[in-house]
């Protein structure tokens, strides 16, 4: 099964600095990956994800990640911050379940606090 | 752009009442929706898998008959959480899939269940 690592579960920045959010997975023949951005009581809103092609991945809000397939891992990042970014983000990575179905499976998250 | 309605965001209830959740998929048709359950501070458990006309597929170690979860048409899908008791209290978070999509998972924005 797959298993997906989010190595920092907060990480506390100043407003303008980059930022970035560590994500290993367990190895697969393919992958799939996905960061996802959780605000306060709210759902999950895609930020970017990575199906094959090019192995950097630009997504909304200025926010790009890099699939690196020796290192197993889809690290994000954000030249500059704002304190809007303050927010809880998950990586993700598709399996395959029996029957042809697939699932998400997630990380822990990271909580991204972004002070002024 | 793919929309997922989930209704309603809040909602508190008696002990050994039960809850209905609804996840729409309002400008798509979703050939398989996931249910999640999200504890604070946490990532997402993944509940169930459920596709249109057929039974849902639970993860281990959560209990079909307390968590009924109906697929009825391709843009909606419940999740009734039975004789519901304080430990049931938490985020539950759809997402759904577009049919014919590639890897295109939308999240509603989910219902905070408190069981009093």
């Amino acid at each position: 099964a797959q298993s997906v690592t989010q190595l920092d579960s907060q990480v506390p920045v100043f407003e303008e600095a980059p930022v970035e959010l560590r994500c290993n997975y367990s190895s697969s023949v393919s992958v799939y990956l996905f960061w996802y951005v959780q605000y306060p009581n709210q759902g999950l809103q895609l930020l970017l994800k990575y199906l094959s092609g090019s192995t950097l991945v630009k997504g909304i809000n200025g926010f790009e990640a890099e699939f690196n397939k020796s290192q197993t891992s889809f690290h994000l990042r954000k030249p500059s911050v704002h304190i809007s970014d303050t927010a809880e983000y998950f990586c993700a990575v598709s399996e395959l379940q029996q029957g042809g179905s697939e699932k998400l499976v997630f990380g822990k998250g990271t909580k991204l606090t972004v002070n002024p | 752009g793919a929309v997922v309605s989930q209704h309603p965001s809040r909602v508190i209830c008696k002990s050994g009442t039960s809850v209905k959740i609804e996840c729409r998929s309002l400008d798509f048709q979703a050939t398989t929706m996931f249910w999640y359950r999200q504890f604070p501070k946490q990532s997402l458990m993944l509940m169930a898998t459920s596709n249109e006309g057929s039974k849902a597929t639970y993860e281990q170690g959560v209990e079909k008959d307390k968590f009924l979860i109906n697929h009825a048409s391709l843009t909606l899908s419940t999740l009734t959480v039975t004789s519901a008791h304080p430990e049931d209290s938490s985020f539950y978070i759809c997402s759904a899939k577009r049919q014919g999509g590639i890897y295109g998972y939308t999240f509603g924005s989910g219902t905070r269940l408190t069981v009093v």
